[in-house]
């Protein structure tokens, strides 16, 4: 079954405490990326990435990193988690062909709450 | 910079009615998708219906179509015969031709009442 798979579903961390949001897709996807929910803000672009060892920011990157050391995986690291990073995070992954990407698929999400 | 506007937080609709939800967006791209997606309880982000930007058919899945107005750069989403099953968050969305970025609205809160 294609589809990308989120952990934690749920977080609750103190601020400064690092943590890492997993990422992992089964549908050899080029294009991945992370995305937070806030309420009247829809979902934001943090970080995405093209390929293996390619990232780049997104809309809102600060306070986050990524890596991309293999195409499945995309994790998400907070190394020092601030209370305004409380909100909900998707990953996604598309696949890119030609000029314009395919359908994205994303994961259950991951509830944060930073104290 | 591309944006997309939903300007209704919440609707609501009786069961077997129908509704519709107002999208605007703005891009200065020629070629782009649009979409919708449904956000139920349980947090899952689930693809409703696409629109690609260089035909002029507008896009039906079953229940669900949309109303795409290219000049207007409107794309609203009409469901028909609202089920219990619809009451959701829904976004409106669009990529363009960088890659996969996605860049939602803020998203209408539909009710569908018994």
């Amino acid at each position: 079954e294609a589809q990308v798979t989120q952990n934690p579903r749920y977080l609750i961390t103190v601020t400064g405490k690092k943590l890492t949001v997993t990422c992992s897709q089964n549908m050899n996807h080029e294009y991945m990326s992370w995305y937070r929910q806030d309420p009247g803000l829809g979902l934001r672009q943090i970080y995405y990435s093209m390929n293996v060892e390619v990232t780049d920011k997104g809309d809102v990157p600060e306070g986050y990193k990524v890596s991309r050391k293999e195409k499945r995986n995309f994790p998400l690291i907070l190394e020092s988690p601030s209370p305004n990073q409380t909100s909900l995070y998707f990953c996604a992954s598309s696949a890119i062909r030609g000029p314009m990407n395919t359908e994205a698929f994303f994961g259950q999400g991951t509830r944060l709450t930073v104290v | 910079a591309q944006t997309v506007t939903q300007s209704q937080p919440e609707m609501s609709v009786q069961e077997a009615e129908t509704v519709t939800l107002s999208c605007t967006y703005d891009t200065s791209e020629s070629n782009y998708y649009l979409f919708w997606y449904k956000q139920p309880p349980s947090r899952q982000m689930i693809l409703v219906i696409r629109q690609e930007a260089y035909k002029q058919q507008n896009a039906t899945e079953n229940r669900f179509s949309v109303n795409f107005q290219k000049a207007a750069k409107s794309f609203s989403l009409k469901i028909s015969d609202s089920q219990l099953g619809d009451t959701a968050m829904y976004f409106c969305a669009l990529t363009y031709n960088q890659g996969g970025k996605l860049i939602f609205g803020q998203g209408t809160e539909l009710s569908v009442k018994p």
